[in-house]
């Protein structure tokens, strides 16, 4: 099956730096890559989607200028945390996603990074 | 309007009890569909697509109403290992927007 990963897992800064976390798709490529934030007992919500080469397309509410998607190759994305702040903390989800010529078009998730800003 | 709606629950049933979930869906354009099922701080996984059709997988059955616009996922003979969150997952028909449920909380209790 197809394998994602995130580094880092957990990660714990200081307020007011930034954080990069970043995603991989290990054995297919990703036609496209999302980026979730998940709150605690709350639903994904998705902040963005990006594809490669092409600037990310953020949700509503979602400040591009604070949340940095470098989507650089079919491989990888990158999301930058600018100037983190307490309200920030949050466990951070991306995915690949696979849009086949037929339906059904699958997404497969990396294991998530929890970010805690102190 | 949601996207997609779902029942958050929770839902507490016996070991070997018979659970449905409902999920809606606003966009009738919607091309393909899932269940995601997600443990305590875990990222989600996939458990199963959804096919007009309908289709089962051992113990868990997805069913898809284009015309009411709801998908449903039945689990027969509820294991303890079943306790999870379970996601309902729309897309539109690029594929390249998908839409989460908020998510039903299933506890199978001893």
């Amino acid at each position: 099956g197809a394998v994602v990963s995130q580094h880092p897992s957990r990660v714990i800064c200081k307020s007011g730096t930034s954080v990069k976390i970043e995603c991989r798709s290990l054995d297919f490529q990703a036609t496209t890559m999302f980026w979730y934030r998940q709150f605690p007992k709350q639903s994904l919500m998705l902040m963005a989607t990006s594809n490669e080469g092409s600037k990310a397309t953020y949700e509503q509410g979602v400040e591009k200028d604070k949340f940095l998607i470098n989507h650089a190759s079919l491989t990888l994305s990158t999301l930058t945390v600018t100037s983190a702040h307490p309200e920030d903390s949050s466990f951070y989800i991306c995915s690949a996603g696979v849009v086949r010529p037929d339906p059904p078009y699958e997404q497969y998730f990396g294991p998530g990074t929890r970010l805690t800003v102190t | 309007r949601k996207e997609v709606e779902q029942d958050p629950g929770p839902f507490n049933v016996p070991e070997g009890a018979t659970v449905a979930f409902n999920c809606t869906y606003s966009n009738s354009a919607s091309q393909s569909f899932f269940w995601y099922r997600q443990d305590c701080r875990k990222e989600p996984k996939l458990l199963m697509s959804v096919y007009s059709s309908g289709n089962e997988d051992g113990r868990f059955t997805a069913q898809l109403n284009r015309a009411s616009q709801y998908i449903s996922l039945l689990i027969r003979d509820s294991k303890l290992s079943d306790s999870a969150t379970y996601l309902c997952v729309v897309t539109t028909r690029t594929g390249n927007q998908f839409y989460f449920g908020t998510g039903t909380s299933l506890t199978v209790i001893p």
